[in-house]
Formats: C-alpha cells, sequence, structure tokens
C-alpha cells in the first residue's frame, strides 16, 4: 500500500516570501501522480499542481511549483511570493497510474501562515 | 454549474441515531468517492464506486454503508453512530480515464456525534 508524510504539521512565512513544503511518499508502483491540494478555511480542497511521475520536468502552475525526485521518492512544494490568501492547510496526495475508482492517498496536511 | 453538492452541511447527531449523508453530482461522472478528514490524519477513504451498482471498500469503510443506484447519487449511510465518527466528509468525483484526471470535491458536511 502506498504512503504519504508530511512531516512538517505547520510552517510559517512572511508576506512575500519563498516558502517550501515536504512530502515524501512510498510506493513500489512506476507510474503515477501526485498533487498538492489547498484547503483555506473554508475547507474547500483546491487543487494546486498535478505531477506525472513519468515526466521529468517539473511542474509549475504560476507562484507554485514542485521538486520531483523521483528516485527519493519525494515531492516538495515550493511557492514564491507568499500573499496572505495562500494561508491554508497543505495536503500532498498520491494516485496509481491507471486506478481503478480514481483513489487518493492522502498525507496529513501542512498548516501554512503567511505573516503580513 | 453545481459541480459536487454534499447535504447537509452541519449534523449534530446522537450516539446511536442513523443519518445519510447525501452527494450528488451533475458532471456525468463515473467515480465517486467519500472521504473523511480528521485532524493529523489527512483525507482517508471510506468506500467508493466506479459506476451505478458497483462500489467497494477503501481504508476507512467500518460503520458505514453506501450504494450506487444512479450515476448522480452516491449517499454514505451511518446506520448507529459513535463519536468516533465525528470528523468532516468529503464526496468526490471524477472521470474514469483514470489518467490522473482532475477530482473534484464537494464543500464538506461537518459532523458531530455526541
Amino acid at each position: 500500500a502506498q504512503t504519504v508524510t508530511q512531516s512538517q504539521p505547520e510552517m510559517s512565512v512572511q508576506e512575500a516570501e519563498t516558502v517550501t513544503l515536504s512530502c515524501t511518499y512510498d510506493t513500489s508502483e512506476n507510474n503515477y501522480y501526485l498533487f498538492w491540494y489547498k484547503q483555506p478555511p473554508s475547507r474547500q480542497m483546491i487543487l494546486v499542481i498535478r505531477q506525472e511521475a513519468y515526466k521529468q520536468q517539473n511542474a509549475t502552475e504560476n507562484r507554485f511549483s514542485v521538486n520531483f525526485q523521483k528516485a527519493a521518492k519525494s515531492f516538495s512544494l515550493k511557492i514564491s511570493d507568499s500573499q496572505l490568501g495562500d494561508t491554508a492547510m497543505y495536503f500532498c496526495a498520491f494516485m496509481n497510474h491507471m486506478e481503478y475508482g480514481n483513489k487518493l492517498v492522502f498525507g496529513a496536511g501542512t498548516i501554512l501562515r503567511v505573516k503580513s | 454549474n453545481a459541480g459536487v453538492t454534499q447535504t447537509p452541511k452541519f449534523q449534530v447527531l446522537k450516539t446511536g441515531q442513523s443519518m445519510t449523508l447525501q452527494c450528488a453530482q451533475d458532471m456525468n461522472h463515473e467515480y465517486m468517492s467519500w472521504y473523511r478528514q480528521d485532524p493529523g490524519m489527512g483525507l482517508r477513504l471510506i468506500h467508493y464506486s466506479v459506476g451505478a451498482g458497483i462500489t467497494d471498500q477503501g481504508e476507512v469503510p467500518n460503520g458505514y454503508n453506501v450504494s450506487r443506484s444512479t450515476t448522480e447519487d452516491f449517499p454514505l449511510r451511518l446506520l448507529s453512530a459513535a463519536p468516533s465518527q465525528t470528523s468532516v466528509y468529503f464526496c468526490a468525483s471524477s472521470r474514469t480515464s483514470r489518467s490522473g484526471n482532475t477530482i473534484y470535491f464537494g464543500e464538506g458536511s461537518w459532523l458531530t456525534v455526541v
């Protein structure tokens, strides 16, 4: 079974600075997908970024980028130019390629607080 | 666009009571799932469905029942609520292409069992 570990329960960053959230995972599969979800206080689940394991190039979405290290099974999220609206819980998640049912395995989450 | 709709948003139950959390999607998605979110544990899969009439257990299925009589609806039933089922519940849906397609989440249902 796959597992996802987020070792940072809480983090804080000053507005406009850069912060990196860590995520490691364990799988014996070769093809899979990795995701970062943002959950603001409203509890809505918002997809931030997604990475396909067969792609070596790291995914980017505006101020959000990932550092995907397949051999090390590491998938960190970098947020540049942090904004107050980035304050949220962030979840790292894993899905097998061709997963029957599109089942996600989540990490425990990291609370990020952006300070002004 | 409604997307994934969950009702109710908030519910307080007494131990032993039964209730059903409703989930409906209007995107004609074949896959639907229920997750629960607890502090320090992220989201965990309760049950999932790959189409009408087909359901299966996830990681934490005990105490919950599901059925899928239509593509649109996937209700989650608590037959005899326990305090351990106090949680936030999320319904999700997606297409069947199994290529890491976007998974759509409902807004969550807060359940407290006293």
